[in-house]
Formats: structure tokens, C-alpha cells, sequence
């Protein structure tokens, strides 16, 4: 399917387990972006990549990891879960160039629960 | 430091009426863009408008209107006869061109239309 996917979308998972939450986009897009939604928080950035082998920081980034081998994927890893990362979790992809700025297309999340 | 308020939590109207999100940002750089986001109940976010910091003249599109004015650092959102298929969660948003990565997320306003 065309757009951006992400799996699973649901997960229960306990703490220490180590998780990891998948996204592919199908328009070859630069930036991949993951983001954290909580109550109250909006929208918190937590890794990005301008493009294959290119991954930065965000706001809140520890206790993820992300790697990003190919353009399409861009997947996520919380190595030890803990329970303040319940939280739903969004993929979003962009070309973040010229008049695409900041245009972010967003798959339908990930929402995960850790015990 | 960047920052974006949205200090309406939630707001709730009767069908028809028009209502406004207010939307009030902090940044110190002198170009930058504004976005609205809209997060409807199924969950996924879909991308509204952009505004570049220099193009201050309002836009309509539909019964949507967004108002910028930069000497009050404000980017507010009217909804004009509104609709219940507008409800959902709307979010501002502000990023500097010169990282197309670093999009801030307003708390996000959440807008109940009533029947």
C-alpha cells in the first residue's frame, strides 16, 4: 500500500522488554521523524534522519534507539521499556525541502502500553 | 528558545457556530514557518497550512481562515459554521527553515462540535 505504515498498532509489552516499533514510508521521502504523543504534551520529538545512515536527536530521545538503513524504514527500539513510555507513538515522513517544509505526512501510530 | 501555547485546552460549540484556536508562539529567529495540524478522532494527523514568517497576509480556504500577526507572535485558526465533522484535536506547530526537522508542537486544542 501506498503512504506510510506502521506496526504494530497496538502493543503490550512489560518493563525491561525490549521493543521495537516499525515504520515504512512508500514515497521515498528524506526525513523520517518519530514522535511521542502523552496528555497534555502534544507532540514530542524523539529521532529523526534526513536520510539513509543520517539519524539525529530530538527533544526527548533516551532511552530509544533508531537506525535507518534504508530510506523506506525507520525503526524505533526502546532497548529496556519502561513505564513512562506508554505513549502513542507516531512515524511521519517529509522531503523538508523548499516548499515541503515542515509538510509532515504522519502514519495512524502505535499505541504501546508497558506493565 | 522555541515555544508554541495553545492555552485552550477544549473547547465546545453547537453546530453552526464560528469558532477561533488561538495559537501564540516563541522563537528568536526572524524567519521561520507556522503549521496547523488537525488530529480527528481516528487518530492520524493531517497537515492544514503552512505560513512563512514573511507572508503575513491572512488565508481562507473554505470555512477555514488562519490570522497571522507577527507583532503579537499569534497564529490563530477560525473555524467559521462549524460542522461536527470538525471536531478533533488541532495543533499548531512552528519549525525554522533551516531545519526542516525540528517542528515544535503546540499542547494541542481539543474542539467539540455539538449537533
Amino acid at each position: 500500500d501506498a503512504g506510510i505504515t506502521q506496526s504494530p498498532r497496538y502493543k503490550i509489552t512489560e518493563t525491561g522488554r525490549q521493543v521495537t516499533l516499525m515504520c515504512h514510508q512508500t514515497w521515498s521521502h528524506s526525513y523520517m521523524f518519530w514522535y511521542r504523543q502523552d496528555l497534555g504534551h502534544g507532540l514530542r520529538l524523539i529521532y529523526y534522519s534526513a536520510a539513509a545512515d543520517i539519524t539525529d536527536k530530538g527533544e526527548v530521545p533516551d532511552g530509544y534507539v533508531v537506525s535507518r538503513s534504508k530510506t523506506e524504514n525507520f525503526p524505533l527500539t526502546l532497548e529496556s521499556a519502561t513505564r513512562s513510555q506508554t505513549s502513542v507513538y507516531f512515524c511521519a515522513s517529509s522531503e523538508g525541502m523548499g516548499l515541503a517544509v515542515g509538510e509532515q505526512f504522519f502514519g495512524p501510530g502505535t499505541r504501546l502500553t508497558v506493565l | 528558545a522555541q515555544k508554541v501555547t495553545q492555552a485552550q485546552t477544549e473547547i465546545s460549540v453547537v453546530e453552526k457556530e464560528d469558532v477561533t484556536l488561538d495559537c501564540v508562539y516563541e522563537t528568536r529567529d526572524t524567519t521561520y514557518y507556522l503549521f496547523w495540524y488537525k488530529q480527528p478522532p481516528s487518530g492520524e494527523l493531517v497537515f492544514l497550512i503552512r505560513r512563512n514568517s514573511f507572508d503575513e497576509q491572512n488565508e481562507i480556504s473554505g470555512r477555514y481562515s488562519w490570522n497571522f500577526q507577527k507583532s503579537t507572535s499569534s497564529f490563530n485558526f477560525t473555524i467559521t459554521a462549524s460542522q461536527v465533522v470538525d471536531s478533533a484535536v488541532y495543533f499548531c506547530a512552528l519549525s525554522p527553515p533551516s531545519s526542516a526537522s525540528k517542528i515544535i508542537f503546540g499542547s494541542g486544542t481539543r474542539l467539540s462540535i455539538r449537533p
